[in-house]
């Protein structure tokens, strides 16, 4: 199985600094058609998961220009540029290439200071 | 617009089964992968389930393999998760999720989520 894991665990910080996450899976999750089977969501507290990137560096439909993706491979990055109290909850990575199974990162969470 | 709403969940002794729903609508529901994803309280999320949109490809994590069973009516825009011999560590909050129209697979939709509760 492929093992994604996420740092930090934690993020505290102070609204309308940037802030980054980091998601290393054990395998690459490059497809041979170019796209990088990596996808990044937010679940809020008190919800479900809701898609913020999709494919690496897309964003998903709403989805606001401060949050961005990159990375390829077996490295990812997600960042929020000037982060804002409405952008507190867990971030988690997904990858979706090497399946069965699916799996996810353990979870990063943004808190405000 | 899309929505995918869960039932089912409860309480159940270790041992016993649970039949959970998700009800879909606001898309055409048989053109659709479809997955189930657990969160146990104050845990991460796992995926534990997969069906195609005809039901003729289905997936299962290992730690439910041979317990759980995934199934779909399309002529109900209904995808369903038979849970049998509950254990204590399947408490969980149940999501089923629709998988997006593009390559990549990733969940576009997910629903509000149903607990199951597993306990003595």
């Amino acid at each position: 199985d492929v093992v994604m894991t996420q740092s930090p665990l934690s993020l505290p910080v102070t609204p309308g600094e940037p802030a980054s996450i980091s998601c290393r899976s054990s395998q690459s999750v490059l497809h041979e058609n170019g796209y990088n089977y990596l996808h990044w969501y937010l679940q809020k507290p008190g919800q479900s998961p809701q898609l913020l990137i999709y494919l690496a560096s897309h964003r998903a439909s709403g989805v606001p220009d401060r949050f961005s993706g990159s990375g390829s491979g077996t490295d990812f990055t997600l960042k929020i540029s000037r982060v804002e109290a409405e952008d507190v909850g867990v971030f988690y990575c997904m990858q979706t290439l090497q399946t069965p199974p699916i799996t996810f990162g353990q979870g990063t969470r943004l808190e405000i200071k | 617009q899309v929505q995918l709403v869960e039932s089912g969940g409860g309480l159940v002794k270790p041992g016993g089964s649970l039949r959970l729903s998700c009800a879909a609508s606001g898309f055409t529901f048989n053109d659709y992968s479809m997955n189930w994803i657990r969160q146990a309280p104050g845990k991460g999320l796992e995926w534990i389930s997969y069906i195609s949109s005809a039901g003729w490809t289905i997936y299962y994590a290992d730690s439910v393999k041979g317990r759980f069973t995934i199934s779909r009516d399309n002529a109900q825009n209904s995808l369903f998760l038979q849970m049998n011999d509950l254990r204590v560590d399947d408490t969980a909050v149940y999501y089923c999720a629709k998988e997006s129209p593009r390559v990549g697979d990733d969940f576009e939709y997910w629903g509000q989520g149903t607990l199951v509760t597993v306990s003595s």
